[in-house]
């Protein structure tokens, strides 16, 4: 089974820069895209990047210029970079599995636990 | 970009009643259309993929349908335990976009 765990600092302030990771266990690693999301307190899911284990990356264009997105393969680890954080930025992230690299598209069928980050000053 | 229009925003009925869920795409998406169920708290559960496909160990009152711009959920006989949050998602192209939600109350 397939299990993603992720981990991260929780309170941030503006200007600071976010950083998470997310261990996968179980699985392909190299088979799928591994993407970053998250969700604001009372409202929807949004789809910030993703990854495949040779470090091609794609980003939400509204957060292109201040996200950074790795993978580190022979841990199973990939890592989110937010610059320049503000209040706005305040939200659960969660990491995922998503498509796959041989190019079937795919919804996300595992996620992480999620990690609410707070930008306070 | 592709945007995900959900109705109702939210909705409130009882234990046994079915429960039918819209959601519109901007473009055609074809048959690539996920449904998620959020309880509070929780991440985001798979219900639904290829619109009508239900994931593995999701309840068999849970089906959907739909292709193009127009899909539903539909919950036959809602259970206590399907107090949630539900979400459409397009994963025919990047950037993969969400719609707002339905909240379905008991």
């Amino acid at each position: 089974q397939v299990r993603l765990q992720q981990w991260g600092a929780g309170l941030l302030k503006p200007s600071e820069t976010l950083s998470l990771t997310c261990d996968v266990y179980g699985g392909s690693f190299s088979y799928y895209y591994w993407s970053w999301l998250r969700q604001s307190p009372g409202k929807g899911l949004e789809w910030i990047g993703e990854i495949t284990e040779t470090g091609s990356t794609k980003y939400t264009p509204s957060l292109k210029s201040r996200v950074t997105i790795s993978i580190e393969s022979s841990k199973n680890q990939f890592s989110l970079r937010l610059r320049s954080v503000t209040a706005a930025d305040t939200a659960v992230y969660y990491c995922a599995r998503g498509r796959t690299t041989s190019g079937t598209v795919a919804p996300f069928d595992f996620w992480g636990q999620g990690t609410l980050v707070t930008v306070s000053s | 970009d592709i945007q995900m229009t959900q109705s109702p925003s939210s909705l409130s009925t009882y234990v046994g009643d079915r429960v039918t869920i819209s959601c519109r795409a901007s473009q055609v998406i074809s048959h690539y259309l996920a449904w998620y169920q959020q309880r509070p708290g929780e991440p985001p559960n798979l219900l639904i993929y290829a619109a009508s496909t239900v994931h593995s160990g999701v309840p068999s009152r849970f089906s959907g349908s739909g292709s193009g711009t127009d899909f539903t959920l539909t919950i036959s006989s809602l259970h206590p335990e399907d107090v949630a949050t539900y979400y459409c998602q397009n994963y025919n192209s990047a950037p993969w976009a969400f719609g707002q939600g339905t909240k379905v109350e008991i």
